[in-house]
């Protein structure tokens, strides 16, 4: 079956710090893996990724993948009150659906 | 470009009762997909269609099912509704093919009382 993994489940920082969440994964096939916010209800994308070693970045966020040892990290620096929210890793085995992690709630305090 | 809608938002049935959920997709996009979600189970997979036709189904009951139309929109239907279905259902679209994005709906909150 396949499994996804996040943490740490719940963060909270300060504004101004640089976090990391944390995403590893087993699954039968690999096609990519995606990062999504999730605010209230709608999770907006944020990154996909496809190949090991190459960083996508935009603004203050950032996200790498390793297909050798199955994780993914994202990164935020200089953190902001607007970056409070859950944070979904999903993988994608190309069959259509996507499998997510439970999640890394972000809390930033001012 | 409108992103994907959902409606109704907010839904209050009791138990055994039957629910019907609609999403609409972004336009241009051919594939839906329907996701449970609840605190303890995170995101979960419910089906997925593209073209009216049901390519992926994940491990829930029969009394969860969907269908496409051929505007592509969606909906899903819930019978006999349990106390456990309570959850937020979240309607992603994509243009279908292997790997491509979804982009995510604001979802329906049901509750079941």
């Amino acid at each position: 079956e396949d499994k996804v993994v996040q943490s740490p489940l719940s963060l909270v920082v300060h504004e101004g710090d640089t976090v990391t969440l944390n995403c590893s994964y087993e699954v039968t096939n690999f096609r990519s893996l995606l990062w999504y916010k999730q605010e209230k209800k709608a999770p907006t994308f944020l990154f996909m990724l496809t190949s090991s070693g190459i960083e996508k970045k935009s603004g203050r966020l950032s996200s790498i993948l390793d297909k050798k040892e199955l994780f993914s990290i994202l990164n935020i620096t200089a953190t902001q009150t607007g970056d409070s929210a859950v944070y979904l890793c999903a993988v994608d085995p190309g069959s259509y659906q996507l499998t997510f992690g439970k999640g890394t709630k972000l809390s930033v305090i001012p | 470009k409108a992103g994907v809608t959902q409606t109704p938002r907010y839904l209050i049935k009791t138990r055994g009762q039957q629910v019907t959920l609609s999403c609409s997709p972004i336009s241009g996009h051919r594939s839906v997909s329907w996701y449970q979600q609840t605190p303890g189970q995170g995101l979960q997979f419910l089906f997925e269609y593209f073209s009216e036709t049901q390519r992926n189904k994940g491990n829930f009951p029969g009394r969860f099912s969907g269908r496409q139309f051929s505007n592509s929109r969606s909906e899903m239907n819930v019978s006999t509704l349990e106390l456990g279905d309570s959850a937020l259902y979240l309607c992603a679209s994509s243009l279908g093919q292997v790997t491509d994005i979804q982009y995510f709906g604001a979802g329906t909150r049901l509750s079941v009382l």
